[in-house]
C-alpha cells in the first residue's frame, strides 16, 4: 500500500520567506509525527499530533515553527520568516493505533540561502 | 529529560566483521525500544523493536539487539556484516508512561562496509 508522502521533496528558499511542508500520512494511521534530521544531529523531535488530542508541540524550535494537522490526515509545517539554520531534512511519520512503530516518509530538504 | 546516547558516530568494518553499535538511554520508567536505518538515498525504516519479554529481538536482515535494562542499555549486533549493510543506524526510546507518546532519537551511526 501507499507509504507516506511528503512534498516537495527539495525546497530551496530564501532567507526571510516563509515555506510550508507537507505531510500525507498513511490511511487510518491516527498519530503523526515531524522531525528535523541536521548533519551530525540525528533526528529532533519537533511536534506530535494523536487523534484529536492537543498536539504535544514541545520540540518546536521557535514560535516561527508551527503545524496542522486537518481532518486527522494531511499535516502542514509551516516555518515562517526562515534562517539560514532552519536548513535541513524535515521528516513525516505516521503510527497505527496501537502500535508503536514509526512510518517514515522520505523527507523534504528545505535550503535556506 | 529523556536522552538517547549512540557512541560510535562512525564505524568501519571489512566484509564479515562483527558488528556490536551501543544505544544509552535515560529514563527510569518502562520503555520501547527501537533501532531503525536509513539506507543511502533511501527513507528510515525498522530494523528491530522491543516492547517487553524476551530481551533479546531479532530483526530484519540477521540484526539482533539486547535490552539490558540495568544497563540501561539497548546494543545492536550483527555476526557478519554485509557491504549492503552500510547504512545510517539510529537508536530511538519511546518513554511508556512519561505522558507523551513521543521518541527519542540518538545521534545516529553511520557505517560503512568495505567490500
Amino acid at each position: 500500500g501507499a507509504g507516506v508522502s511528503q512534498s516537495p521533496s527539495n525546497k530551496v528558499t530564501e532567507k526571510g520567506k516563509d515555506v510550508e511542508l507537507r505531510c500525507d500520512p498513511i490511511s487510518g494511521h491516527t498519530a503523526l509525527y515531524w522531525y528535523r534530521q541536521s548533519l551530525g544531529q540525528g533526528l529532533e523531535f519537533l511536534i506530535y499530533f494523536q487523534g484529536n488530542s492537543a498536539p504535544d508541540k514541545s520540540g518546536l524550535p521557535s514560535d516561527r515553527f508551527s503545524a496542522e494537522r486537518t481532518g486527522g490526515s494531511v499535516s502542514t509545517l509551516t516555518i515562517q520568516r526562515t534562517q539560514q539554520e532552519d536548513s535541513a531534512v524535515y521528516l513525516c511519520a505516521s503510527t497505527p493505533s496501537g502500535n508503536y512503530e514509526q512510518y517514515f516518509g522520505p523527507g523534504t530538504r528545505l535550503t535556506v540561502t | 529529560a529523556q536522552s538517547v546516547s549512540q557512541h560510535n558516530h562512525h564505524v568501519i568494518l571489512s566484509e564479515a566483521a562483527s558488528l556490536e553499535l551501543g544505544c544509552n538511554y535515560s529514563y527510569g520508567g518502562t520503555v520501547n525500544l527501537f533501532w531503525y536505518v536509513q539506507y543511502p538515498g533511501q527513507h528510515l525504516q525498522l530494523l528491530l523493536k522491543y516492547f517487553s519479554g524476551d530481551p533479546l529481538v531479532k530483526g530484519i536482515k540477521g540484526f539482533e539487539a539486547e535490552f539490558i535494562k540495568s544497563k540501561f542499555s539497548f546494543n545492536l549486533r550483527k555476526p557478519s556484516v554485509q557491504w549492503s549493510d552500510t547504512a545510517e543506524y539510529f537508536c530511538a526510546v519511546n518513554a511508556i508512561g512519561s505522558g507523551t507518546y513521543k521518541y527519542i532519537f540518538g545521534t545516529g551511526t553511520r557505517l560503512k562496509v568495505l567490500a
